[in-house]
Parts: C-alpha cells; structure tokens; sequence
C-alpha cells in the first residue's frame, strides 16, 4: 500500500530564507507521480510541484523545487526566498502513474504548517 | 492549468438534510475525484467518478451517504445525505491535468458546518 509520511508538524522561517518540509513515501509501484499542494487558511488546495518517479532530474517551479532522492524514497520541498504569503499548510501526495496517462487518486501526508516570520 | 469551481463554497447546515455540491470544470475529464477533508486532517478520497459508470467508492464511504452523479464530462455533483456534525468538512473535487502534464488540480472547495 502506498503510504506517505511528513514528519514535521509545524515550521518556522525567516522571511527571505530558504526552508525544506520534509516527506519520505512507501510504494511498491514502479511508476508513480509525487506532488505538493499549498493549502491557505481559505481551504483551497493550490499545485505546487510535481515530480515523476522516472525523472531524471528534479523538478522546479519558480521558487520551489523538489529534492527527490529515489533511493531514499524522498520528496522534500525546496522553498527559496521565503515570503509572508508562504504561511499556510503544505502537504505532500503520491500517485500511481499509469503508462500513458495519470488518471490515478492521490494519497496524502498529513502536512506541515510553515509560518513565515517577518 | 483546469480551471474548477464548486458551487457552494461554504453552507452550514441541520443535522438530518442533505447538501448537493457542485463541481464544473472547464475542459472534459474522464475522471473526476471527491475528497473530504475534515478539521485539522489531511485530504481523504470518498469515490472517483467516471462519465458513464458508477462511481467506485472508498473504504468507509457509502453510495447511500455520498452518492454522486456525473452527467459528462465537464460535470459532477457529491450529496453528503442525513448530515450530522461528523460531516462537517471541506469536501473537494479534483481532476488529473490535461494536455499531457501531469499536475492534477483542485476545486476551491466547500466547507460544510452541520449543527
């Protein structure tokens, strides 16, 4: 069964410095797909970032990147430069990739709360 | 990027009724998904909605409690039936990208307080 886990609850950061939330998943399918969603205190939940489990290099996105470590069955979020309008829940999802198409559901972490500190 | 909306964005409810919740997406999708997120969790999926079919539900949601229609393929609606206040959520509905990127995007939800 696949299976994520976020391990931080809460972080905090300096306005303008970079932060990392942490999220190592479990699967035993070959082919998946790993996202991050922003969710504000208004409930939306806004995409972020996805990365491939066949891409060879880590995907970016503006300000965030994702530091994917295969091996160790990682997915951590990069957020660079970080901004007031970066406080909000994060969480991390996995899904399985079918060949052609993504069509599968997500599963998710329980989430990191990042408060930006001016 | 899709471009998601539900209808109604918040409502708050009696014990016993029932709401219907809407989502309309701006490009065909052949799935669609609904998810309940309740205070202070993390995102659940209750079933996956396919044009044509039956929606296949998760473990521990039932078709009598949340049953869904999807009349196309831009359409699907959830009812949360017989509400009590453990319904009391923001329920959201997600489609996969289109155009062969693989982002899968998010309704801007509806929270739903049952007293």
């Amino acid at each position: 069964a696949q299976k994520i886990t976020q391990t931080q609850p809460g972080m905090f950061v300096q306005e303008k410095e970079a932060v990392t939330l942490d999220c190592t998943y479990d699967t035993s399918d070959p082919s998946y797909g790993l996202f991050w969603y922003k969710q504000p205190s208004s409930g939306e939940m806004i995409f972020l970032i996805y990365q491939g489990s066949y891409d060879q290099q880590n995907a970016t996105e503006g300000r965030y990147s994702l530091n994917f470590q295969k091996a160790r069955k990682s997915a951590n979020l990069v957020i660079s430069a970080s901004q007031l309008g970066d406080s909000a829940m994060y969480f991390c999802a996995m899904r399985e990739d079918y060949y052609g198409g993504s069509q599968g559901n997500l599963i998710f972490g329980k989430g990191t709360k990042l408060s930006v500190k001016p | 990027s899709a471009v998601i909306s539900q209808k109604p964005s918040r409502d708050i409810c009696q014990r016993g009724t029932s709401l219907t919740i809407q989502c309309q997406v701006d490009s065909q999708v052949t799935m669609m998904f609904w998810y309940r997120q309740q205070p202070g969790q993390s995102l659940t999926l209750i079933a996956t909605a396919n044009q044509g079919s039956e929606a296949t539900y998760e473990s521990g949601f039932v078709i009598d409690k949340f049953p869904i229609s999807r009349p196309n393929l831009t359409f699907s609606t959830l009812t949360v039936s017989n509400m009590s206040p453990e319904d009391s959520s923001i329920y959201l509905c997600s489609v996969p990208g289109t155009g062969g990127r693989n982002e899968q995007f998010f309704g801007p939800g509806t929270r739903l307080t049952v007293l």
